[in-house]
């Protein structure tokens, strides 16, 4: 069964203080690895598509990267409105099956 | 990018009753999707709606209790039916990724608590 794990489940950070969410995943073929920003009472909201190891895609202060077994999105200076939940998912199953993980609850502190 | 619409944004409900969310795309697709995301949980696929057929649930899912309707291709409901305490949580649309490693669209979610 397809399974994706996010680490930490919750990081506070200080503004400016730079630091990476992890997501390691286990697929049967790797179809993409997706990222999103969920803001509480919303729904989420898509930021990256990763296709291959060693993709690297970048939006403002955020860079996701992908290796065989996981993914990074590294944020850099952060600033208070970077709260929020991140969630990664990835294509499993079926034709139009996503599988999420749990996500990682940032906290930007100013 | 698609454009959902989900109502209600929010609800209390009583125990035993039931309640029909609404999800609107501002264009045609196939393939709809509702997902539940209970506190400090992933997002769980409950079933994926086409215009024209029964609903395909997941495991742990079943029709009676999550009926769904797709009278068209730019609309579907979920009905939550006889609602206990547990299914307190947001149920999301979502519709069809137009290839098969792209990204998936969402609505803004309704978030359920049942009393």
């Amino acid at each position: 069964e397809d399974q994706v794990t996010q680490s930490p489940e919750a990081l506070r950070l200080q503004e400016g203080e730079s630091s990476s969410l992890n997501c390691s995943y286990t697929v049967s073929g790797l179809r993409g690895l997706f990222w999103y920003r969920q803001d509480p009472g919303k729904g989420p909201e898509f930021l990256f598509t990763l296709y291959s190891a060693g993709e690297e895609k970048e939006k403002e202060r955020l860079k996701a990267t992908l290796t065989k077994k996981e993914s990074f999105l590294h944020i850099t200076a952060p600033k208070p409105e970077d709260s929020a939940t991140y969630l990664c998912a990835v294509p499993s199953g079926g034709y139009q099956k996503v599988t999420f993980g749990i996500g990682t609850k940032l906290q930007v502190i100013p | 990018s698609a454009v959902i619409s989900q109502k209600p944004s929010r609800d209390i409900c009583q125990r035993g009753t039931s309640l029909t969310i609404q999800c609107q795309v501002d264009s045609q697709v196939t393939m709809m999707f509702w997902y539940r995301q209970q506190p400090g949980q992933s997002l769980t696929l409950i079933a994926t709606a086409n215009q024209g057929s029964e609903a395909t649930y997941e495991s742990g899912f079943v029709i009676d209790k999550f009926p769904i309707s797709r009278p068209n291709l730019t609309f579907s409901t979920l009905t939550v039916s006889n609602m206990s305490p547990e299914d307190s949580s947001i149920y999301l649309c979502s519709v069809e990724r137009p290839g098969l490693n792209t990204e998936a669209f969402f609505g803004q979610g309704t978030r359920l608590t049942v009393v």
